[in-house]
């Protein structure tokens, strides 16, 4: 089945841009996403990507999807403290309903 | 606004009792997924369920047992509740078909402590 891998943690200083990476092996998923988790709450769809896509620009979050490689990075640039959450990223696979979720990034922002 | 309602936020049981966390949605989603979250372990899925009556295994499902009676509501029962259970745990739904644009739609998630 799909696996989908993640670093646990990034910390970067207010301002920066953040770059959260993600490595899934599943080549025939159709759509890849990014959510966002804040302290105590659910996740919250941030941006998705469609695998016929290479990047998608959305405000201060860009993604970028490498297909070859099966990677996918979320960058969020002039990172707030806002930004302080756990970031999962998720596969669709092929022909089923389910998404394979990574084990999250904890993004950590320092002034 | 659409959502997936959790019935509680904060839950603590005693071993062995049986508990029922209950999901909502009102969103007319054909499929809704019932998923534990731990630290470092990310978000393991225990069961799901496509339709009203049905339901299938997941990952982890072992512990567990699952209701759909109502195409809006899924819920998780946990049959005699034991420590390794304190969980954080969430539901979820999305629409029949391939997962597309609009991916899953969470619950706030309920924060299960078995003692």
């Amino acid at each position: 089945g799909e696996d989908v891998e993640q670093s646990l943690f990034l910390s970067v200083r207010e301002g920066d841009s953040s770059v959260i990476n993600c490595t899934y092996t599943d080549s025939s998923s159709t759509y890849l996403y990014w959510y966002k988790q804040e302290p105590g709450a659910g996740l919250q769809l941030l941006t998705y990507i469609f695998s016929n896509m290479d990047m998608k620009q959305d405000q201060r979050l860009t993604v970028l999807l490498n297909k070859k490689d099966k990677h996918l990075s979320l960058r969020i640039a002039d990172t707030q403290t806002g930004d302080s959450a756990i970031y999962f990223c998720a596969a669709s696979t092929g022909t089923a309903s389910k998404l394979t979720f990574g084990t999250g990034t904890r993004l950590q922002v320092t002034l | 606004d659409v959502k997936v309602t959790q019935s509680s936020r904060y839950l603590v049981k005693r071993t062995g009792e049986k508990v029922f966390l209950e999901c909502v949605q009102d969103m007319d989603h054909e499929n809704m997924f019932w998923y534990r979250q731990d630290p470092g372990l990310g978000l393991r899925l225990i069961y799901f369920s496509y339709d009203v009556k049905m339901k299938e295994k997941g990952d982890i499902p072992e512990g567990y047992s699952v209701s759909r009676e109502k195409k809006e509501r899924f819920s998780l029962i946990l049959e005699s509740a034991s420590t390794n259970q304190t969980s954080m745990y969430l539901c979820a739904s999305s629409p029949s078909g391939l997962t597309g644009a609009g991916g899953y739609t969470f619950g706030s998630g309920t924060r299960l402590t078995v003692v």
